[in-house]
């Protein structure tokens, strides 16, 4: 089955540490996103990469960093530079770069700070 | 300033009853509209991507419409398992000039059996 996975489900963090979500992707698609959803609000942009080694600042990139040395693999770390980083954080791809095209979510991982 | 608004909020339903849920914006060069379904605690599941006025697109009770200011999403007859938050995208010419997408907040829809 072609899809998204996200890992962990849940994670605990404890201030000052670093910590890192997982994000795979086996569709081919070029591009890859992070987004963080908070309640009452829309999806935040956080990074972005249309191609492997290439990656993007979205709207909210502060306390957050991204690699993407394989085209299937796009991982999230939130630094402990992220003030407020408790949330629920989704990884979405699309087959072509641009933002035309359809976004393909995975189950997203709901990160609470302890 | 670029703007996207889903209203209402929420919408409580009778299964069997039907309504519409609204995607209004305020952007200039729109390049397209997604809909997704978000069930709680899960990512968003794609439903629908229009590009232009008058075009229409439909998935067994759902029917999404678009104008220039404005997406609908019409439920026809809705059953329990219709019950979700559902969000609308837009895809656009930010004013630097490069392709930007916003969501709304959603509309949290319930169907009361």
């Amino acid at each position: 089955d072609g899809g998204i996975t996200q890992s962990p489900k849940y994670l605990f963090r404890k201030e000052g540490q670093n910590v890192t979500l997982s994000c795979e992707q086996n569709l081919n698609h070029d591009a890859m996103y992070w987004y963080r959803q908070d309640p009452g609000q829309g999806l935040r942009l956080i990074y972005y990469s249309q191609i492997v080694n290439d990656f993007q600042k979205g709207d909210i990139a502060e306390g957050y960093s991204v690699s993407r040395e394989k085209k299937e693999s796009f991982p999230l770390t939130v630094t402990s530079a992220q003030k407020n980083p408790t949330a629920f954080y989704l990884c979405a791809s699309s087959r072509r770069r641009g933002r035309r095209d359809e976004q393909f979510f995975g189950p997203g991982t709901r990160l609470t700070v302890l | 300033e670029d703007q996207v608004t889903q209203s209402p909020e929420a919408l409580r339903l009778q299964e069997g009853e039907s309504s519409s849920l609204n995607c209004s914006y305020t952007v200039s060069g729109l390049r397209g509209l997604f809909w997704y379904r978000q069930d709680p605690g899960k990512g968003p599941e794609f439903l629908f991507t229009l590009y232009s006025a008058g075009e229409e697109k439909e998935k067994e009770r759902l029917k999404a419409t678009l104008t220039k200011k404005e997406s609908f999403l019409h439920i026809t007859a809705p059953k329990p398992e219709d019950s979700a938050t559902y969000l609308c995208a837009v895809v656009y010419i930010s004013n630097f000039g490069n392709e930007k997408l916003t969501f709304g907040t959603g509309t949290r829809l319930t169907i009361i059996p």
